[in-house]
């Protein structure tokens, strides 16, 4: 059974302190490691796709990497608008998303 | 930018009645999915469904849940007796060609 584990749960920042986000998976013929941000009451807003160990992807303060075991989402210099849940999850051949439980990031201005 | 729409964005109902909810995936994709989101935990996968048929499900989706692409645009999901369990936010998914799934804005059902 594809597993997903995020951590840490909960993650506050001071505007500008940079950090990132863990998330350790097990999956069987993995297809893709995707990135989401949840915000309270709405659906999952895609953000990247990973690929295959050693991938990278970049968007604004956002950057996530991948490696055979873990995905990284790093976030630079954050402002309060990144404030959200970011979900983890792994698809394997079957394209279901297995996700993980989310890290909540509190950004404080 | 196309996106996945949902409606209603609330439904409550009484347990044991039936709902349907309604999704309208982006318009060139051609798997669809349903997932929910029980407060404060996991998103799970509930069913996915390609050319007109059920290609998986999960444990969670019984006989009291049906899909149906009933005509060109829309996808719904239908709990036949819905229970207190069934609470949850429901996500409808559809997906690209380079397996990116794509989610809507949800629907809250909330069964009293």
């Amino acid at each position: 059974e594809d597993q997903v584990t995020q951590s840490p749960e909960a993650l506050r920042l001071q505007e500008g302190e940079s950090s990132s986000l863990n998330c350790s998976y097990t999956v069987s013929g993995l297809r893709g490691l995707f990135w989401y941000r949840q915000d309270p009451g709405k659906g999952p807003e895609f953000l990247f796709t990973l690929y295959s160990a050693g991938e990278e992807k970049e968007k604004e303060r956002l950057k996530a990497t991948l490696t055979k075991k873990e995905s990284f989402l790093h976030i630079t210099a954050p402002k309060p608008e990144d404030s959200a849940t970011y979900l983890c999850a792994v698809q394997a051949g079957d394209y279901k998303l297995s996700f993980g439980a989310g890290t909540t990031v509190t950004v404080r201005a | 930018e196309p996106e996945v729409t949902q409606t209603p964005s609330h439904q409550v109902t009484q347990m044991g009645q039936e709902v349907i909810l309604r999704c309208v995936p982006i318009s060139n994709h051609l798997y669809f999915y349903w997932y929910r989101q029980i407060l404060g935990q996991k998103v799970e996968f509930l069913v996915s469904f390609y050319n007109n048929e059920i290609s998986e499900k999960s444990e969670i989706f019984d006989d009291q849940f049906s899909v149906e692409r009933p005509d060109g645009s829309n996808f719904t999901l239908k709990i036949r007796s819905t229970k207190l369990e069934d609470s949850a936010m429901y996500f409808c998914a559809s997906m690209g060609d380079r397996g990116q799934q794509f989610f809507g804005p949800g629907t809250r059902l909330t069964v009293l």
